[in-house]
């Protein structure tokens, strides 16, 4: 079957603009979670949508938001951005959720440059 | 903020060596602890989910045990193959107050021929 697929894959952004990203997960999967991972903090848990309801949430600033669909598709969007924002950003999708014993699938995640 | 450390950070290692990486974490509120396997310029990879006291997982000739009375797990590859060439994490999930989810930092494997 299909695998997380994520859009756009590489981005150029500037400060102060707005981004939104796009997580499509495996057919059935109802959960679909955020990371970022940068070199000096390692891979960061965002939030985590379950059936369009944001379920867990990570010590991130409310600039990062996302919203989830009946599809189960998911977009996360960052405002007003910073030099800081810049990371690779993963989805994975489970049919039970990020914070359990669930095994997660990765998409193959968004390269975001921030100028 | 929850430390999860592993170690070493990195590690080179000849063809047919066999390894072993430390994942170490606070015993409290302990309710799983995931491995992930990222090789370069691919998506991160679930290699085994632990949950308790004991419990030992293996897939091929990668095994995990974990200790959550002392609050650590290992990660054992035995004849290391470069295909075994990756950053390993591990990533924490607690309970109490609402699941959390904690990544350590990895251990890069390089596997020479």
């Amino acid at each position: 079957k299909a695998g997380v697929t994520q859009t756009p894959r590489y981005l150029i952004k500037t400060r102060g603009q707005q981004v939104t990203l796009s997580c499509s997960p495996i057919s059935g999967h109802r959960s679909v979670s955020w990371y970022q991972q940068t070199p000096g903090q390692g891979l960061q848990f965002l939030f985590e949508y379950f059936s369009e309801t944001q379920r867990n949430k990570g010590n991130f600033p409310g600039r990062f938001s996302g919203r989830q669909f009946s599809n189960s598709r998911s977009e996360m969007n960052v405002s007003t951005l910073e030099l800081g924002d810049s990371a690779l950003y993963l989805c994975a999708s489970s049919r039970d959720g990020a914070l359990s014993t669930d095994t997660q699938y990765f998409g193959p995640g968004t390269r975001l440059t921030v100028l | 903020i929850l430390n999860v450390e592993q170690s070493p950070q990195s590690l080179h290692v000849q063809e047919g060596d066999s390894t072993n990486f430390t994942c170490s974490f606070p015993s409290s509120n302990f309710y799983a602890l995931h491995w992930y396997r990222w090789e370069t310029a691919k998506s991160p990879e679930a290699l085994f989910v632990m949950t308790l006291n004991g419990d030992e997982k293996k897939k091929g000739r990668i095994s995990a045990t974990l200790n959550t009375k002392e609050g650590y797990s290992y990660l054992y590859i035995k004849g290391s193959q470069p295909e075994d060439s990756a950053t390993y994490l591990c990533a924490l999930l607690i309970t109490g107050g609402g699941n959390k989810l904690t990544f350590g930092t990895g251990t890069q494997l390089k596997v020479e021929l």
